[in-house]
């Protein structure tokens, strides 16, 4: 039981690249979320997940895209990288319960855009 | 908007004290209050406090849930220097169960 996983760990891109930042997890949780989390920020939302083939936008959408074809996976896409996208990318996951949501993090992506 | 604010924004003590964090939020659509800690790595949970649940203990740490004065605060007794870390507090909100982390408080316990 691996828990919530984050490929890959460490990146650097240049200004105008491209990536895919994936998140798995073995619980068989309906609730997916990608955070980030900047010195002095706390983490900030950019989009979550309902369920399968569901998204929706957090605090901070602008510049990433995200998609969720399978359950177990929530992939965040940055089309067009920028300096101010350095960061560290958190992925959690969560139960479908209305009164319960412990979220279960991923150990993180630590970005850096040149 | 949806905001979560924490205080103090750091703290140092020495071990054997205890500490209050604090955190206060908005009302808008609330459905539970989160206490996570950040040691390197990944945020872990801590307690989580709803309308049926306002005061939770484990070990050393407990905390309670204030709806009226909308606050939360997350207590540690004998602090330890495993203690060091950053604690965030989020609440959860609407039906999708939106979650808002407030910047976090920096802990550090000196021996």
């Amino acid at each position: 039981n691996a828990g919530v996983t984050q490929t890959p760990k460490f990146r650097v891109l240049k200004t105008g690249q491209s990536m895919t930042l994936l998140c798995a997890q073995d619980m068989n949780h309906e609730y997916m979320y990608w955070y980030r989390q900047d010195p002095g920020m706390g983490l900030r939302l950019i989009h979550y997940s309902v369920g399968e083939g569901t998204t929706a936008k957090g605090e901070v959408p602008d510049g990433y895209n995200v998609s969720r074809l399978k359950k177990q996976n929530f992939l965040l896409g940055l089309e067009s990288a920028a300096p101010s996208q350095t960061s560290v990318y958190f992925c959690a996951s969560s139960y479908l319960e209305l009164d319960y949501n412990e979220q279960f993090f991923g150990p993180g992506t630590r970005l850096t855009v040149l | 908007e949806d905001k979560v604010v924490q205080s103090p924004l750091s703290l140092v003590v020495h071990e054997g004290d205890t500490v209050t964090l604090n955190c206060s939020y908005e009302v808008t659509n609330f459905r539970s209050l989160l206490w996570y800690k950040q040691e390197k790595k990944a945020p872990t949970f801590l307690f989580m406090l709803t309308s049926s649940g306002i005061e939770k203990k484990s070990g050393r740490l407990s905390s309670i849930l204030d709806k009226k004065e909308l606050f939360s605060i997350l207590n540690i007794t004998a602090t330890q220097t495993g203690d060091s870390a950053v604690y965030l507090c989020a609440r959860c909100s609407g039906g999708y169960q939106k979650v808002t982390f407030g910047t976090g408080t920096k802990l550090q316990v000196i021996p």
